[in-house]
């Protein structure tokens, strides 16, 4: 079956534009949820959400914002963009978290 | 708070074994297991959950000490295709919904 896919898979923006990236979760997988991952930080928590609801959210500044569908399909977006916010963006799907969470493969953004 | 991993990496012989090791601070309710391949994104190895059973599948099993909130992770004969960043990821309640991973460990298998 097929896995989560993550688009685009690179992009570059300049400081002070914005983003949207999107995640198609698993088929069958209602929960997705959103990490950031940078070589000094490592894997930080954006949010999560289930059934279009987001049920939580990590520390960042109200810059980042996501949403679901009805489908399932998740965007994050990220307004006026900072050179800090160059990271690889993960999504991550799950039936049921006690059966762990099925990543993409990510989205690199680099900000210049 | 971010979980701890030790050690930060480790250089193994094909056929060794390692542990690796999580340990928080706060009461946890869960324990994730993910393995990250250079360029790949993270897949998951196993979860351990409070009051649940050491889990293991092949060579690489994990236990979870709910007393020290610690869990370790372990790697037995090990082989080429373990070489990745181990992570934890912790979870403190039942309906968080939130994983918060340590930094990594690396693991370099050589022939």
């Amino acid at each position: 079956k097929a896995g989560v896919t993550q688009t685009p898979r690179y992009l570059i923006k300049t400081r002070g534009q914005q983003v949207t990236l999107s995640c198609s979760p698993i088929s069958g997988h209602r929960s997705v949820s959103w990490y950031q991952q940078t070589p000094g930080q490592g894997l930080q928590f954006l949010f999560e959400y289930f059934s279009e609801t987001q049920r939580n959210k990590g520390n960042f500044p109200g810059r980042f914002s996501g949403r679901q569908f009805s489908n399932s399909r998740s965007e994050m977006n990220v307004s006026t963009l900072e050179l800090g916010d160059s990271a690889l963006y993960l999504c991550a799907s799950s039936w049921d978290k006690s059966y762990g969470y099925t990543f993409g493969s990510g989205t690199r953004l680099t900000v210049v | 708070q971010q979980p701890v991993q030790s050690p930060q990496a480790v250089i193994l012989r094909e056929g060794e074994d390692a542990v690796i090791n999580c340990s928080s601070s706060k009461a946890l309710y869960s324990v994730h297991w993910y393995r990250q391949k250079h360029g790949e994104a993270p897949v998951f190895l196993m979860i351990l959950l409070k009051g649940g059973e050491q889990k293991g599948h092949d060579k690489i099993s994990a236990s979870f000490n709910e007393k020290k909130q610690q869990s370790s992770l372990y790697l037995t004969a090990s082989q080429l295709s373990y070489s990745g960043t181990y992570f934890c990821g912790t979870e403190s309640g039942g309906s968080n919904y939130k994983l918060t991973f340590g930094k990594g460990t690396l693991l370099t298998v050589n022939p």
